[in-house]
């Protein structure tokens, strides 16, 4: 599978713990996207990358929340603390330069006891 | 402020029938608009989106800006049209604003 993919598929912890998440991008796309989706919403941007460089962040993400993109490959989504109310599907994207298309990895959900 | 509004939750057709999924956006520039759709199982993905100006699985949608609405139809729904439909705004950055998206759901 050549697509996005993200690690892991369900994570479930306590409340306080941190937990990171990976997303894989598709190869050679430069821009990386990561959104947060809770039960009956739709997808609500968190961050971007473009390579390694993080361009734009949503004031959703708390400074319990940190994302990496050391390589300007993979991405790192890094919750500290978590909350019950951070428990989400958290959905990595990717893109090429400037073509509009955004894919989509089958995203992480999080459950915070 | 960007906002994308489905209005409706909810859509429940039977095989044949036009379906219209209803999206109106606000945003003081030019938008770039999309459709995304998650079939059951499967990860979001483009079903179109208004610069493309085509026809996919033979949905359409057209950009009125006067109105501004981005509404999708289809004239004969099929039952693997059944389906999570989010409509979604770009403008200004990179990221995409998205509505809170619709069920279509296509009976036999």
């Amino acid at each position: 599978d050549t697509g996005v993919s993200q690690n892991p598929r369900h994570k479930i912890t306590k409340r306080g713990q941190n937990v990171t998440f990976r997303c894989d991008p598709i190869s050679e796309h430069n821009r990386l996207y990561w959104y947060r989706q809770t039960l009956g919403q739709g997808p609500e941007f968190l961050t971007y990358f473009q390579n390694e460089a993080q361009l734009e962040k949503s004031r959703l993400l708390s400074d319990r929340f940190s994302a990496e993109r050391p390589k300007g490959s993979f991405s790192t989504l890094e919750i500290q603390r978590t909350e019950q109310g951070d428990s989400a599907m958290y959905l990595c994207a990717s893109s090429l330069g400037s073509t509009l298309e955004q894919f989509f990895g089958p995203g992480t959900r999080l459950t915070v006891l | 402020a960007q906002r994308v509004t489905q209005p409706e939750k909810l859509l429940s057709v039977f095989k044949g029938a036009p379906v219209e999924l209803k999206c109106n956006y606000s945003y003081s520039g030019s938008p770039e608009l999309f459709w995304y759709v998650q079939y059951s199982r499967q990860r979001l993905q483009l079903l179109l989106r208004h610069i493309s100006r085509e026809s996919i699985k033979g949905f359409t949608a057209d950009l009125n800006k006067g109105e501004t609405s981005f509404h999708l139809k289809k004239p004969f729904a099929q039952e693997e049209d059944s389906a999570m439909y989010y409509c979604a705004l770009k403008g200004g950055s990179e990221k995409l604003v998205f509505g809170k998206g619709m069920k279509l759901t296509v009976n036999p």
